[in-house]
């Protein structure tokens, strides 16, 4: 089975403007979670998505949001980008009623200019 | 109460030697303790977890201990060797709050020749 696909790996934006990720989770997943992960702050969870709902949010600005699609898939975006964004934006899926195994996908690095 | 503290920050062992990583939590509603590897330019993978009403987990070289009056759990590497060398994560996950992990500040572990 292909484990979670992230894209872009990386990407370079400038301050003020905007970011999609993309997130593919494992065949079967249809619950998506999202992680910020800064070497000051460390994994923090941003926001949970199962069956195009969102479960749970973290303590994140409005300016971080989500959304999850029908075949699982999930994007999440980040509006008018801060310096203090810049970091790796993690997605983990989940299997149905087995949310406490999570398996992470390798990451978006963004760098905000 | 949110938080999981983990230590050491870092840790250097002999191959062949134990490697011991500590975490302590508060919030008593945690439910579901994982731990996490995480190798340079990759995501988290999960290693192995345990659940509170368990005092200890073995799964090959890593044993989670765990104990529940202390709020404490923590990940011995067995043998250690130098592919072992990565970040380790401890987590926990809140009962009734979906599939959001707390995650440790980490452990960067060094295994040398």
């Amino acid at each position: 089975k292909a484990g979670v696909t992230q894209t872009p790996r990386y990407l370079i934006k400038t301050r003020g403007q905007q970011v999609t990720l993309s997130c593919s989770p494992i065949s079967g997943h249809r619950s998506v979670s999202w992680y910020q992960q800064t070497p000051g702050q460390g994994l923090q969870f941003l926001f949970e998505y199962f069956s195009e709902t969102q479960r749970n949010k973290g303590n994140f600005p409005g300016r971080f949001s989500g959304r999850q699609f029908s075949n699982s898939r999930s994007e999440m975006n980040v509006s008018t980008l801060e310096l203090g964004d810049s970091a790796l934006y993690l997605c983990a899926s989940s299997l149905a009623g087995k949310g406490y195994e999570q398996y992470f996908g390798p990451g978006t690095r963004l760098t905000v200019t | 109460q949110q938080q999981v503290k983990q230590s050491p920050q870092s840790l250097i062992v002999q191959k062949g030697g134990i490697s011991i990583i500590n975490c302590a939590y508060e919030n008593t509603a945690f439910d579901y303790f994982p731990w996490y590897q995480q190798f340079p330019g990759k995501g988290p993978a999960l290693l192995i977890a345990i659940r509170p009403d368990v005092s200890e987990k073995k799964e090959g070289r890593f044993t989670i201990s765990f104990n529940k009056s202390a709020k404490q759990f923590s990940l011995h590497i067995m043998d250690s060797q130098p592919g072992d060398s990565a970040t380790y994560f401890c987590a926990a996950r809140i009962t009734g709050g979906g599939n959001k992990l707390t995650f440790g500040t980490g452990t960067q572990l060094k295994v040398e020749l």
